[in-house]
This record gives structure tokens, sequence and C-alpha cells, in this order.
């Protein structure tokens, strides 16, 4: 059973870029695509954007290309870097896993717990 | 973007009571739907994926059902353990988007 946990500061000061990591543990990351999602009480449910395992990433345009999605396969990690913050970025932010674009495999299967992200100076 | 519109966005029934929550799709996305059940303090969890399967391990009184526009997840008999916030989200186009949530209470 594959496991997902985020990592990194719950705290980042305005302008700044906020930088989280996600390790996965109990399978492999060849062949799916793994995501980055956040939740607010005011938008609810937010995709960020997806890296493939072959390094192709895509990224919801609403972040105006402040989100930089990347694949460490050597220590099984993804992680994510969102520039320039403001206050309307805080949020919890999940990492996840789809299984891939073929019928019946694309829907988030496996998520992180979640962790706070606050900006805030 | 694909907007996704549920309703109610809260609703309160009694333990037994058969419970749906819609969602409408603001353009046709075939089946391209997903239902997932989020608990406080939780992250969400598929339920239902492509409008009407039942992803594993979910009991067999979540349906899930509808195509095009406008689709249904189903509880035919609400257990206290269901007590969450539902949504749905469509992958027909990116970027992926989620409706606003339904949350369910014991009446």
């Amino acid at each position: 059973q594959v496991q997902l946990q985020e990592s990194g500061p719950g705290l980042v000061k305005p302008s700044e870029t906020l930088s989280l990591t996600c390790t996965v543990s109990g399978g492999s990351m060849k062949g799916y695509y793994w995501d980055w999602l956040r939740q607010t009480p005011g938008k609810g449910l937010e995709w960020i954007g997806y890296v493939y395992f072959s390094g192709v990433s895509n990224y919801n345009p609403s972040l105006k290309s402040r989100a930089t999605i990347s694949l460490d396969t050597s220590k099984n990690q993804f992680s994510l870097r969102l520039s320039s913050v403001t206050a309307a970025d805080t949020a919890i932010y999940y990492c996840a896993r789809t299984p891939g674009p073929a019928k019946g495999w694309q829907k988030f299967d496996s998520w992180g717990q979640g962790t706070l992200v606050t900006v805030s100076s | 973007d694909i907007q996704m519109t549920q309703s109610p966005s809260s609703l309160s029934a009694s333990v037994g009571d058969r419970v749906t929550i819609t969602c409408q799709a603001s353009q046709d996305i075939s089946d391209h739907l997903n239902w997932y059940q989020q608990k406080p303090g939780k992250a969400p969890k598929v339920l239902i994926y492509d409008a009407s399967n039942l992803e594993i391990g979910v009991p067999s009184r979540f349906s899930g059902s509808g195509s095009g526009t406008d689709f249904t997840v189903t509880i035919s008999s609400l257990q206290p353990e269901d007590i969450a916030t539902y949504y749905c989200q469509q992958y027909d186009n990116l970027p992926f988007t989620f409706g606003g949530g339904t949350k369910v209470e014991i009446k």
C-alpha cells in the first residue's frame, strides 16, 4: 500500500517561495502521475499541477506560472515550489497520486495527510 | 475551466435514510467524474470513479450515476460513519476542478 507524506515549512513570508516535498513509500513512482492540491475554506479543493514519472509536468493556469513541480525518483520524492506567495496561498497542501490517463485510472487514489502552510510576516 | 456545482451544500438526515447529492458540470464531461469523501482533519478519499464505479473497499451502500452534465451520488442507508463532506471532481479537461462540497450530518 503506497503512502505519501508531505514535509516543509509551515510558515512562509509574503513574496517568498513556498517549498514542499512529498515522500513516497511502499511503491514505485514509475508509471504514475504525482499531483499537488490545496484546500482552503474559501476556495475549496484546488488542483495545483502534476508531474509524470518521465518528468513532464502540467499546471493550473490560475497559479499564473508561479508553480513548479519536480521529481527525484532516486529519493522517491517529488516537490512543489510556489513563488511570490501571498496570504491567498495560505492553505492545507496535499500531495496525491494519479494511476494514469487510461479509463478507470484518472483519480487521486492515494493522498498524503496534508500540511498547513500559512503565509504571514 | 469547467465549473462543478454541487447541491445541497449541506444536509442533515437520520441513520438509515437514503441520501442523494447532485453535481452539475458547466459543460459535457461524459462520465469523467469522480466522487470523494473527506472526514474532518483527513485527506479526501476516492469513493466512486468514472461516475459509477465503486472504488475497491468502499461499502456497497454508495452508488454513483450520471453522464454529460448531471451526476449523483447516493447513500442507500446512511450510517454514522458516513458523516463527512463529499466532493465531485471532473477530469475531462485540465485544469481538474472540484465541486464546492456537500456536508452530511446526522439528524
